[in-house]
């Protein structure tokens, strides 16, 4: 059974960086994408980019061109989200997700706050 | 990239039907997904491939297309349906978007 894994809470100051993870137990990270989704506090669900399993090919959305870096560690089966250049409106829940069936998103890491302070 | 529309919000009675609507022209040439969300837990998928219910989501959730509009039904609705809903769908080039969402309340 797949399971998805988040690191913890983290506070920032704006302008600096945040790497969160998502560890893949129950499969290897090299079968699996894997998509990156933020919420801001009592906002939507926003894509911020995903890794494709296929060929490990990063997509960001637009948004965060530039901020954003996503990377794999397939030793220890850890997803990588770095955002960059922190300011107040990326305080935010951030989320790891992955297709385990269907080819759609069905399983979701607990979610990572990340908050942004000046 | 494209947006997803959604209504704010819908309001139901128990053992009514809610239906939620998403639109956008792309929706006419790709999947759309849903998630429900409840308070403090991540999302859950609903519905997938436009009409598909993933094993363990009760047959009340159904999903169908119409052009570029798609809908979640939730028929009989129970107070435990209470939560945010939102379609997903994805263009050409992997670029995924998530619709404005949806707060179903039950009355």
């Amino acid at each position: 059974q797949v399971q998805l894994l988040q690191s913890g809470a983290e506070v920032k100051k704006a302008g600096a960086s945040v790497k969160v993870s998502c560890h893949v137990s129950g499969n290897t990270l090299t079968e699996l994408s894997i998509l990156w989704v933020r919420q801001a506090p009592g906002k939507g669900l926003e894509w911020v980019g995903h890794v494709e399993a296929e060929n490990g090919e990063a997509i960001y959305a637009q948004k965060f061109q530039g901020r954003v870096t996503m990377t794999e560690d397939t030793s220890t089966d850890t997803a990588y989200m770095e955002l960059s250049s922190l300011r107040s409106e990326d305080t935010a829940i951030y989320y790891c997700a992955t297709r385990t069936a269907y080819n759609a998103f069905d399983l979701w890491g607990q979610g990572t706050m990340v908050t942004v302070s000046s | 990239s494209f947006d997803l529309t959604q209504p704010p919000s819908v309001s139901v009675s128990p053992g009514q039907t809610a239906r939620i609507t998403c639109s956008s022209d792309a929706l006419s040439r790709q999947y759309t997904y849903w998630f429900q969300q409840k308070p403090g837990q991540a999302p859950v998928l609903v519905i997938y491939k436009d009409t598909e219910r993933p094993s363990g989501i009760p047959e009340r959730f159904s999903g169908s297309s119409s052009g570029t509009t798609v809908t979640l039904t939730i028929s009989g609705v129970q107070a435990e349906d209470e939560a945010d809903y939102y379609c997903q769908s994805a263009d050409n080039s992997a670029t995924y978007v998530f619709g404005t969402g949806t707060k179903v309340t039950v009355l």
